[in-house]
């Protein structure tokens, strides 16, 4: 079994829709998550950054975790075209190497 | 955007041959990674390096080797392209003790 799993998709959706996007971990000492964008072509780059459980929002993203069912989401409110990207979720337990386990991304498809 | 460079950005080379890649970065990153990216898998670290004669094996059996003779810059080197080879190399950089990656646009490999 893999640490992190991710549905690859791809995900379709119209645009305004909201979108959800999930991984599942097996490791209870992750702590830290973070959520990866990456356009075709193009490195990933950081949208999103939680530490332990909860809630956070910024702007239309919003990333979740839930430790006890060891579940990420990240929701996208008003999805747009630019949205279509595949997004990765990333974590790490506490100390260590400081080098998150990747899961292998969703692919995200917002058509007009 | 972040300042982390990767060149070529796409190489055509067979089989054989001695390729070196290319990554700088001007953020003054301790930490640099070289990861292996195949289409809807997960990225697998390959090597990474602290600092300045730092480096590490990452996850991924490999073939090449890296050097970090200054903090900027962190060549990967294929002493002997296989078609196994063929992928994508994402360099990236962070702070000593963070987590959050900086991600450079990758080279795209094909060996023939």
């Amino acid at each position: 079994q893999k640490e992190v799993e991710q549905d690859p998709g791809p995900l379709s959706v119209p645009e305004g829709a909201i979108v959800s996007l999930n991984c599942t971990y097996s490791n209870s000492a992750f702590q830290y998550f973070m959520w990866y964008r990456q356009y075709s072509r193009k490195g990933p780059e950081l949208l999103m950054y939680t530490y332990s459980s909860g809630n956070k929002e910024d702007g239309r993203f919003t990333a979740q975790v839930d430790k006890s069912s060891k579940y990420i989401s990240l929701f996208i409110r008003d999805s747009q075209p630019s949205d279509s990207a595949t997004y990765l979720c990333a974590m790490r337990a506490s100390g260590g190497s400081y080098i998150p386990t990747f899961g292998r991304g969703t692919s995200l498809i917002v058509h007009p | 955007e972040a300042d982390i460079y990767q060149t070529p950005r796409y190489l055509v080379i067979g089989t054989g041959k001695k390729i070196t890649l290319e990554c700088s970065q001007t953020m003054g990153h301790d930490k640099m990674y070289w990861y292996q990216q195949d289409p809807g898998m997960e990225l697998h670290l390959i090597h990474y390096s602290y600092g300045v004669n730092s480096t590490e094996k990452g996850d991924l059996s490999s073939e090449s080797t890296v050097s970090r003779i200054r903090t900027e810059h962190f060549p990967l080197t294929l002493e002997s392209a296989r078609p196994s080879h063929t992928s994508q190399y994402l360099c990236a950089s962070s702070y000593l003790q963070q987590e959050t990656q900086y991600f450079g646009p990758g080279t795209r490999l094909l060996v023939l």
